[in-house]
């Protein structure tokens, strides 16, 4: 138990479909995170939260549309999705950036 | 072309032996950082070691930082079956934006 909670651990959708993946963290810290894994490729920052506010869009496409209603929240909607985004998509948090990061067990997403 | 690469991608041995993995990077970091992932879950952290430091123990684990040749290594002595998994360095560069930027991974079977 890491104290960073990710739900659904799985999801499967269709290109049509709108979904939210949620991130929860109990550490009390102040930055959340985004990262997608994709096979074969390393881990890749999607976006960054610093109290709240967002400070990194790492060139991600608008279909996924991050949120961040306080510091211990942090949502990813997804809609119109392209089978190339299927991927374990993982929810972080730190005390401050450039700190150890505590990650979540991941959302594995399958887009049919 | 990403900070840190790990090498080699992939490493099996016995258990009971140890195990040596690499990780190059590019630009001056803060700090380097060691990540454990089992198969389709989230990552741990094991160790974060500083730009002013040139090692690190945890346990039966052993992180060395040569920042001249902007290099790390990772060594878990007395494996076990239980150390299978994929093992990843990440850098905090203020190059980067004080964001940690993952390598690939290197891929650990250990056998029984």
């Amino acid at each position: 138990e890491t104290g960073v909670t990710q739900t659904p651990r799985h999801l499967v959708m269709g290109m049509t479909n709108k979904k939210s993946l949620k991130c929860e963290q109990h550490l009390g810290h102040n930055a959340m995170y985004w990262y997608k894994q994709s096979a074969k490729k390393p881990l890749e920052l999607m976006f960054v939260y610093n109290f709240k506010e967002q400070t990194e869009n790492n060139s991600v496409p608008s279909r996924f549309s991050p949120e961040c209603p306080n510091s211990s929240h942090l949502f990813l909607h997804l809609h119109t999705l392209q089978p190339e985004d299927s991927a374990l998509y993982l929810c972080a948090s730190s005390q401050q950036s450039g700190e150890k990061l505590f990650f979540g067990s991941g959302t594995q997403l399958s887009v049919l | 072309s990403q900070q840190g690469e790990e090498d080699p991608q992939a490493l099996s041995i016995q258990e009971g032996e140890n195990a040596t993995m690499n990780c190059s990077y590019k630009t001056s970091i803060n700090n380097l950082q060691w990540y454990r992932q089992n198969s389709g879950r989230g990552l741990v952290h094991l160790i974060l070691i500083r730009s002013n430091e040139r090692e690190k123990h945890s346990g039966r684990l052993r992180v060395t930082l040569d920042t001249s040749k902007k290099s790390s290594s990772l060594l878990i002595t007395a494996s076990r079956a239980a150390d299978t998994a994929s093992y990843f360095c990440a850098t905090d560069a203020s190059a980067a934006g004080n964001k940690l930027t993952f390598g690939g991974g290197t891929r650990v079977l250990v056998k029984p």
